[in-house]
């Protein structure tokens, strides 16, 4: 069975500040790997996505994320928070036997002034 | 092009009480998804149909919770009785088949006292 592990349930920066939220997942296929963000009261809508082609992603909002199978390992970056980005976040995986999405317990990002 | 809709948007039931929500999915999605979203949690699979068939319902508790697709578009999600536990945000989503991106509705927040 497969899972995600999200490091960090809140993680608080600085406007300006470099974004790093962490994700390990456990899967005996290779995953495609998700990100999305959930801002107060809304769906969730997806940041990126590692479909097994480049090993480093980019999104919207200017986002990235690098999928790493030695580390087991896809964590979300941003050179410089704003106010903005202020949300939870939840890394997903799905393996090829069906479309089902297996989240993790998501990380909220606070960014302070 | 037109998102997932769900309704009601919040809703507020004593236990014991019977609850429904619906979802009508992006036009043409042929998979629809029901999760359930507790708080501080990650979405947790209810629920995936493909067109009007029922794909994997593992993790729906049977005993209260039933769903269908009887014309193969949108979905009902009914609780009968709800349970304090059932607290939850209930999120629907589809996609257009195997392999295709998943999009979310906004959610439906049941709150049972």
């Amino acid at each position: 069975a497969q899972s995600v592990t999200q490091l960090g349930s809140h993680v608080s920066v600085s406007e300006g500040a470099l974004v790093l939220l962490r994700c390990n997942y456990s899967s005996s296929v290779p995953p495609y790997l998700f990100w999305y963000v959930q801002y107060p009261n809304q769906g969730l809508q997806l940041l990126l996505k590692y479909t097994s082609a480049a090993t480093l992603v980019k999104g919207i909002n200017g986002f990235e994320a690098e999928f790493k199978k030695s580390e087991t390992s896809f964590h979300l970056t941003k050179p410089s928070a704003h106010m903005s980005d202020a949300a939870e976040y939840f890394c997903a995986l799905r393996v090829n036997a069906g479309n089902m999405l297996t989240f993790g317990g998501g990380t909220r990002l606070m960014v302070k002034p | 092009e037109a998102g997932v809709a769900q309704s009601p948007r919040y809703k507020i039931i004593e236990k014991r009480q019977s609850v429904a929500f619906w979802c009508n999915p992006i036009s043409g999605h042929a998979t629809l998804y029901w999760y359930q979203q507790i708080l501080g949690q990650g979405p947790k699979l209810l629920i995936q149909f493909q067109n009007n068939g029922v794909v994997d319902d593992s993790q729906l508790p049977k005993d209260r919770f039933s769903a269908e697709r009887l014309k193969g578009v949108d979905s009902t999600l009914k609780i009968q009785p709800a349970k304090l536990e059932d607290s939850a945000v209930y999120l629907c989503a589809s996609s257009a088949g195997t392999g295709g991106l998943v999009f979310f509705g906004q959610g439906t927040r049941l709150t049972v006292v």
